[in-house]
């Protein structure tokens, strides 16, 4: 069972635009929304991260938007930049009971952002 | 630097080849984990650790043993590698005292081809 499901898989985005990618999440035990963003021959890094008693976080051109009573959060990235090219990937995580502090991750979104 | 590392990061070995990958950190970082990464699978939690002789399995553990016998160190290891444990592998790691927001730390990769 995918407690995480996240899309679209590949996203293209030209210079400039807005890259928007979806995550949806099952288990309303989780407390704790990262994204991590990957470059190529590299671990995973913590771009933004969100708790669920707001509704959006924004650093930089990197937005985070919650729905609490969707299940459902989004990652904008706001004037996309070819630099942007990585794959990302949502989380979630809980702070307490059974399985505290694993993060379950959604699949991955390849973005390219073409010149 | 605040780092986790991991060894060796690249390693072709033959089935059946008993097999170390090493990893630590220097957060001193209660929580360790063991992910494998594949095409359109994302990363996959293989085994945890809360602590210091306390270890879990995560989602994909079969084939796979971890030990913590110190803090900083959180070895995995493949007693009878398969080809289908060829995949890309992230040591992780992570503070638990101070709440859920501590950011997870992830190391280089470790790409093993078992032929």
């Amino acid at each position: 069972q995918q407690q995480v499901k996240q899309s679209p898989q590949s996203l293209i985005v030209q210079k400039g635009g807005i890259s928007i990618i979806n995550c949806a999440y099952e288990n309303t035990a989780f407390d704790y929304f990262p994204w991590y963003q990957q470059f190529p021959g590299k671990g995973p890094a913590l771009l933004i991260a969100i708790r669920p008693d707001v509704s959006e976080k924004k650093e930089g051109r990197f937005t985070i938007s919650f729905n609490k009573s969707a299940k459902q959060f989004s990652l904008h990235i706001m004037d996309s930049q070819p630099g942007d090219s990585a794959t990302y990937f949502c989380a979630a995580s809980r702070n307490s009971g059974a399985g505290s502090y694993q993060l379950t991750f959604g699949k991955g979104t390849k973005l390219s952002v073409i010149p | 630097e605040a780092q986790v590392t991991q060894n060796p990061r690249y390693l072709i070995t033959v089935t059946g080849k008993k097999l170390t990958v090493t990893c630590s950190q220097n957060m001193n970082h209660e929580y360790m984990s063991w992910y494998r990464q594949d095409p359109g699978l994302g990363l996959r939690q293989i085994y945890y650790s809360m602590n210091v002789e306390v270890t879990d399995k995560g989602d994909v553990p079969e084939g796979y043993k971890v030990s913590r016998k110190e803090k900083r160190n959180f070895p995995l290891i493949l007693e009878s590698p398969s080809p289908n444990q060829t995949s890309l592998y992230f040591c992780a790691s992570r503070g638990i005292a101070g709440g859920l927001d501590n950011e997870q730390f992830f190391g280089p990769g470790t790409r093993l081809t078992v032929l």
